[in-house]
């Protein structure tokens, strides 16, 4: 099983300032079979990024994902009151399987 | 508009067996595979299981194989999880989810709003 490791656990910033969030995974991941997705409280999750760098329709052009092989990130560049939430990585290469997520916190 | 809405969910003994159930529309719902995911309270996100859109290929994840069955009915628009010999770990919101293209990889574009599941006695 590929595992997914996602750091910080917590990220503490405030609006306007630019959040940069780490997803490391055990093996590669071919083909960059890697999304991010957004979870606010008492909420379903929403798909950001696919395909490590692709954003999903609809999201914003401040959330960019980038990486490969083993290392990727999801970059928000000017952080909004509503992205104040936990972000998962996932990867979709073998089997399926989420990072633990990352709390972006005020 | 992509819609998933999920029920059957409630509190159910260990050893019981509930059957959830998702309702699809706003989507060619018989070219799409899908899956369950689920969400301990406070925790993360766990993938529990998919199905391809012709019900020929189905895949667990190795904590419910062999309690969990996943079905759908396509003339129904309809995807299901049979779950026996519930567990307390089993406890979570049970997310319906789409797959974003039609290939057997592809990532999870729409989700439904949960159904939650409590194992207890």
């Amino acid at each position: 099983e590929i595992v997914l490791t996602q750091s910080p656990g917590t990220l503490s910033l405030s609006p306007g300032e630019r959040a940069t969030l780490s997803c490391r995974a055990s093996e590669r991941i071919i083909s960059n079979y890697l999304a991010w997705y957004q979870q606010r409280p008492g909420q379903a999750p929403r798909l950001l990024i696919y395909g490590a760098s692709s954003r999903a329709t609809g999201i914003p052009d401040r959330f960019s994902g980038s990486g490969s092989g083993t290392e990727f990130t999801l970059t928000i560049t000017r952080l909004e009151p509503e992205d104040f939430a936990v972000y998962y990585c996932q990867q979709y290469g073998r089997s399926r399987t989420f990072g633990q997520g990352t709390k972006v916190e005020i | 508009e992509v819609q998933l809405v999920e029920s059957g969910g409630g509190l159910v003994q260990p050893g019981g067996s509930l059957r959830l159930s998702c309702a699809a529309s706003g989507f060619s719902f018989s070219g799409f595979s899908m899956n369950w995911v689920r969400q301990a309270p406070g925790k993360g996100l766990e993938w529990v299981a998919y199905i391809s859109s012709s019900s020929s290929t189905i895949y667990y994840a190795d904590s419910v194989k062999g309690r969990f069955a996943i079905s759908r009915d396509s003339a129904n628009n309809s995807l299901f999880l049979q779950m026996s010999n519930l567990r307390d770990e089993d406890t979570a919101v049970y997310y319906c989810v789409k797959m974003g293209s039609s290939g057997r990889k592809s990532w999870f574009d729409s989700w439904g709003h949960g159904t939650l599941v409590t194992v207890s006695s």
